[in-house]
C-alpha cells in the first residue's frame, strides 16, 4: 500500500519565479493537507482540500495557492517566490473529515535563490 | 487560533535515561494530541496520539500524558537508545469540530533528542 507520495524530493528555484509541487495521497485518503516546514520549526499549515474545494486556509498570503484533481491527488503553486519561502513543504493525506488518521509525505525541499 | 508551546528545544540524555517533553495549548476545543518524530531529512512518523476522554496512553517504552484542566500534554520516553535520537513535536487539533479549527494540525517548535551511548 502506497503511502503519500510527494514529488520533486528537492527543487531550486530563483526569486520571482513561481513553482508547483506536487501530491499523491495515501490510498484511501481523500483529503489533502499542506505544511510548510521552515529550517527548525515546526510545520504551519497551509490549506486542505476536499472534493476539490479549499476547505481550510492557514495564515498564508495569497500568493499560496493549490489544486484538487479527481483522483484526489493535489498541487501547491507558489508565485513570486521569496527567499523567505525556502523550507520543506510537507503534503498530509487523511480521510475526511477528521486528522486521526494523517500520513504524511516526505516532503519537498524548496530553495529558494 | 490555537497555540502550542513546547519544551525543551534540546534534550540530551544518557543511553538508558528517560526523557520527558512537554507541551502546552490554549484552545480548551483541542482534543486530539498526537506525537510526532522526525528524523533528519525525513517525513514526520507518527509514533503515539492520545485523545481527550484519555489521561494516559502507553505503548511499550512510549508513554504520553494529558492533563485537560491545566491544557497540557507530555511525551515520556523510557530506557532511550540511540535510535531515538531525532526531533520530536507535539500537535494539537480538534479534529471533529467546526470552525476555523477543523482539518489542522497545530504543531510546537519541537525538541532535539540525543540519545548518547
Amino acid at each position: 500500500d502506497a503511502g503519500v507520495t510527494q514529488s520533486p524530493t528537492h527543487l531550486i528555484k530563483t526569486r520571482g519565479q513561481q513553482v508547483t509541487l506536487r501530491c499523491s495521497p495515501k490510498s484511501g485518503h481523500d483529503t489533502v493537507s499542506w505544511y510548510q516546514q521552515a529550517l527548525g520549526q515546526g510545520p504551519q499549515f497551509i490549506f486542505q482540500y476536499y472534493e476539490e474545494e479549499e476547505r481550510q486556509r492557514g495564515n498564508f498570503p495569497d500568493r499560496f495557492s493549490g489544486h484538487q484533481f479527481p483522483n484526489y491527488s493535489s498541487e501547491l503553486n507558489v508565485n513570486a517566490l521569496l527567499l523567505g519561502d525556502s523550507a520543506l513543504y510537507l503534503c498530509a493525506s487523511s480521510p475526511w473529515p477528521s486528522d486521526y488518521g494523517y500520513t504524511f509525505g516526505s516532503g519537498t525541499r524548496l530553495t529558494v535563490v | 487560533g490555537e497555540n502550542v508551546e513546547q519544551h525543551p528545544s534540546t534534550l540530551s540524555v544518557q543511553e538508558g535515561d528517560s526523557a520527558v517533553i512537554k507541551c502546552t495549548y490554549s484552545d480548551s476545543a483541542s482534543n486530539y494530541f498526537p506525537w510526532y518524530k522526525q528524523e533528519l531529512g525525513k517525513r514526520p512518523q507518527l509514533i503515539i496520539d492520545i485523545r481527550s476522554n484519555v489521561g494516559e496512553k502507553k505503548d511499550q517504552r512510549i508513554a504520553v500524558t494529558l492533563n485537560k484542566t491545566a491544557k497540557h500534554f507530555s511525551l515520556h520516553i523510557t530506557e532511550t537508545q540511540p535510535e531515538d535520537s531525532a526531533v520530536y513535536f507535539c500537535a494539537a487539533s480538534n479534529p471533529e469540530g467546526r470552525g476555523s479549527t477543523l482539518g489542522r494540525l497545530y504543531f510546537g517548535r519541537g525538541t532535539q533528542l540525543t540519545v548518547w551511548p
